[in-house]
């Protein structure tokens, strides 16, 4: 079974931009939930999706955002970004008998300049 | 709320010898699980061992095991026979039980390096 997917790995933005990132959960998961890691502030949770609907949300800006789509992959947007952005975001989907238990794709790696 | 104490932030072993990585945390809840995940330079987050409060027995996976305390809140992880693929942050999590959509509260991590 194939794991989490996220694109794109790898994104430098500028200041004021907005930015698009996306996550494929494994096959037959329907929660989806997003963390920013930085070194500063470590492993941060910014919201999670479960059948489109957002469950839960971190305190974060109204800056950033998500959504989930039927499919269950997940889309997360940050507007108007800040040099403060720049961070690992990571992606991590759950279900089925393990639900419990969070699996992270590989995270996109956000720079602002 | 919960929080995830790991005050160890680096910690060095020696190939084919024994480590344990500190993990505290704090919680008025009775049931929660606790995991310990693996990031290595690659980045991506690797599942190593979960435990659920309710069990006294310790979660054990291959050269991975869990010294789990509930009184004292203590969620230690040993690795046997490290190994030079082990070198990587660790990170230990906690995960309420009341609903599935709480989310895991992380330490900050271990950062093992597994020398030669």
């Amino acid at each position: 079974k194939a794991g989490v997917t996220q694109t794109p790995r790898y994104l430098i933005k500028t200041r004021g931009q907005q930015v698009t990132l996306s996550c494929s959960p494994i096959s037959g998961h329907r929660s989806v939930s997003w963390y920013q890691q930085t070194p500063g502030q470590g492993l941060q949770f910014l919201f999670e999706y479960f059948s489109e609907t957002q469950r839960n949300k971190g305190n974060f800006p109204g800056r950033f955002s998500g959504r989930q789509f039927s499919n269950s992959r997940s889309e997360m947007n940050v507007s108007t970004l800040e040099l403060g952005d720049s961070a690992l975001y990571l992606c991590a989907s759950s279900g089925g008998q393990g639900w419990n238990e969070q699996y992270f794709g590989p995270g996109t790696r956000l720079t602002v300049t | 709320a919960q929080t995830v104490t790991q005050s160890q932030p680096e910690m060095s072993v020696q190939e084919a010898e024994t480590v344990t990585l500190s993990c505290t945390y704090d919680t008025s809840e009775s049931d929660y699980y606790l995991f310990w995940y693996k990031q290595p330079p690659s980045r991506q987050m690797i599942l190593v061992i979960r435990q659920e409060a309710y069990k006294q027995q310790n979660a054990t996976e291959n050269r991975f095991s869990v010294n789990f305390q509930k009184a004292a809140k203590s969620f230690s992880l040993k690795i046997s026979d490290s190994q030079l693929g082990d070198a990587a942050m660790y990170f230990c999590a906690y995960r309420s039980q009341n609903s599935g959509n709480t989310p895991l509260v992380f330490g900050k991590g271990t950062r093992l390096s597994v020398i030669a």
